[in-house]
């Protein structure tokens, strides 16, 4: 089955220590999404992948990085993580940019920040 | 801006029971409205979308009418089971240009046996 996948699903890093969050899809899409949840709330936009144009979202702050090495692997680096990072991280592909088209959501990795 | 507005959670039904989550938007234009669902520990799944007014979205028994006279979306089913307890999420896309989705804060949903 066509898929968006996530690795690892759960990611534990200690405050300062970068780590690197890992999405990959076998949809062939054209864009890929890194969202950021905090509990109990709607998943907030951090930046995007057209192809390979990113598009950061004025408020993600520059602690937060992303490659796109080749359409199917996207990878979200977090350069020195605070207690304020701890979230589920969640990677969607949409095929194209019209609105009609809906976002594929992975599992997400829940990371915890020590 | 673009925004939507849900009901607040949680929403506590018995099996069997109607469902209904409301759901109401502001944007400009024509938008594309969908219904995502958050299982526990999971990330979102598309449930159902509406991409043109009077249209109707429906899936495993959820169904949702794009009204644009009242700008809403609202989420019904008929006949709920504890196994569709989960996080909903109503949301749009504008228009024009980007496809962002703008989210609503979600709603849980609890169905007891």
């Amino acid at each position: 089955d066509a898929m968006v996948i996530q690795n690892p699903r759960y990611q534990v890093t200690q405050f300062g220590k970068p780590v690197t969050l890992s999405c990959s899809q076998t949809l062939n899409h054209n864009v890929m999404y890194w969202y950021q949840q905090k509990s109990s709330q709607a998943p907030k936009l951090l930046f995007h992948y057209y192809d390979k144009d990113f598009n950061n979202e004025a408020d993600t702050p520059d602690n937060f990085q992303s490659r796109r090495p080749n359409t199917s692997f996207c990878f979200l680096d977090i350069r020195s993580p605070g207690l304020g990072d701890a979230a589920m991280y969640l990677c969607a592909t949409s095929r194209n940019m019209e609105r009609t088209y809906e976002q594929y959501f992975g599992p997400g990795t829940r990371l915890t920040v020590t | 801006g673009n925004s939507v507005t849900q009901m607040e959670g949680p929403v506590t039904l018995s099996e069997e029971a109607f469902l209904t989550i409301n759901c109401t938007y502001t944007a400009t234009g024509y938008p594309s409205l969908f219904w995502y669902v958050q299982y526990p520990g999971e990330g979102l799944q598309l449930l159902l979308k509406a991409t043109k007014a009077d249209d109707k979205g429906s899936n495993k028994g959820f169904e949702a009418t794009y009204r644009k006279e009242t700008t809403s979306f609202h989420l019904e089913k008929g006949s709920v089971q504890v196994s569709d307890s989960a996080v909903y999420f109503c949301a749009l896309t504008r228009n024009t240009g980007f496809q962002k989705l703008v989210f609503g804060t979600g709603t849980r949903l609890l169905v007891s046996p």
